[in-house]
C-alpha cells in the first residue's frame, strides 16, 4: 500500500514531441505528489508538485494531471527538448509533520529526447 | 543560498568495515532526510531527522543509523558493511513539504 508504481520504465521522444509519464498509488493518505528530475551524477531536483485538491498544475512546459478517483497522476512535458533527457521520478508523501519528510518514490523513467 | 552539501562524494570500503557520511542542509532548514538509491531498488527512504530527533524511519536494518546536530548538520553511519550496501546515498533538506537533494555520496563496498 506504500508503493507508487511508475511507467514506462524508459521513453524515447522526438524533439518537439510530448513526453508522458504515469504513476499510480494505493494509499489514500498520500496528500503531496512531487515529480523530480535527475541527471547523471546529480541528486534529484524538484520539477513540479501537486496536492489532491487540484486536478492539474502547469509550470512552463511541465504539467501534472491528477485523477484522485483513479489514484493516478501523470507528468506531461510539452515541446520536449534534448536537454530534458534525464531520469524522472514521481513520489508521494503523507500528511502530518512526522510524515512529510518521507517520500515514497516510483521506480523512475529514463527519458531520451532525440534531436 | 548554498545548496545541500554532502561529503565525501565517493567512498570505497571493504566488507565488514563501517562508514560515516555527512550532510549539511540548506541554511535555515531543520529537517534532513536520507535516501539510498540503487539500480535495483530505486530510491528508498532511510530516515528523517528534525531538530536532532529521528522522526521517521524506513525499512532498513539496524546497521543503518543517523544523527543530527544542533546546527542541523546530519550524519549517517553504516556498520558492518555488506556488498549490497553499495549505492548512492542522498541527503535532502526540507522546507515545508519541498525536499532539496544534495549530490549524494557514492559508496562502493568491495
Amino acid at each position: 500500500q506504500q508503493q507508487v508504481k511508475q511507467s514506462p520504465q524508459s521513453l524515447i521522444v522526438q524533439k518537439g514531441g510530448i513526453s508522458i509519464i504515469n504513476c499510480a498509488y494505493e494509499n489514500t493518505a498520500f496528500d503531496y505528489f512531487p515529480w523530480y528530475q535527475q541527471f547523471p551524477g546529480k541528486g534529484p531536483a524538484l520539477l513540479i508538485a501537486i496536492r489532491p485538491d487540484v486536478s492539474e498544475k502547469k509550470e512552463g512546459r511541465f504539467t501534472i494531471s491528477f485523477n484522485k478517483s483513479a489514484k493516478q497522476f501523470s507528468l506531461h512535458i510539452m515541446d520536449s527538448q534534448p536537454g530534458d533527457s534525464a531520469t524522472y521520478f514521481c513520489a508521494a508523501s503523507m500528511g502530518g509533520s512526522s510524515n512529510t519528510g518521507k517520500l515514497i518514490f516510483g521506480q523512475g523513467t529514463t527519458l531520451q529526447v532525440k534531436p | 543560498k548554498a545548496g545541500v552539501t554532502q561529503t565525501p562524494r565517493y567512498l570505497i570500503k571493504t566488507r565488514g568495515q563501517q562508514v560515516t557520511l555527512s550532510c549539511s542542509p540548506i541554511s535555515g532548514h531543520r529537517s534532513v532526510s536520507w535516501y539510498q538509491q540503487t539500480p535495483g531498488q530505486g530510491l528508498q527512504f532511510l530516515f528523517e531527522y528534525f531538530s536532532e530527533t529521528q522522526r521517521n524511519k524506513g525499512n532498513f536494518p539496524g546497521r543503518f543509523s543517523g544523527r543530527q546536530f544542533s546546527n542541523s548538520r546530519s550524519e549517517m553511519n553504516v556498520s558492518t558493511l555488506e556488498l549490497g550496501d553499495s549505492a548512492l546515498y542522498l541527503c535532502a533538506s526540507r522546507l515545508q513539504e519541498t525536499q532539496y537533494f544534495g549530490p549524494g555520496t557514492r559508496l562502493l563496498v568491495l
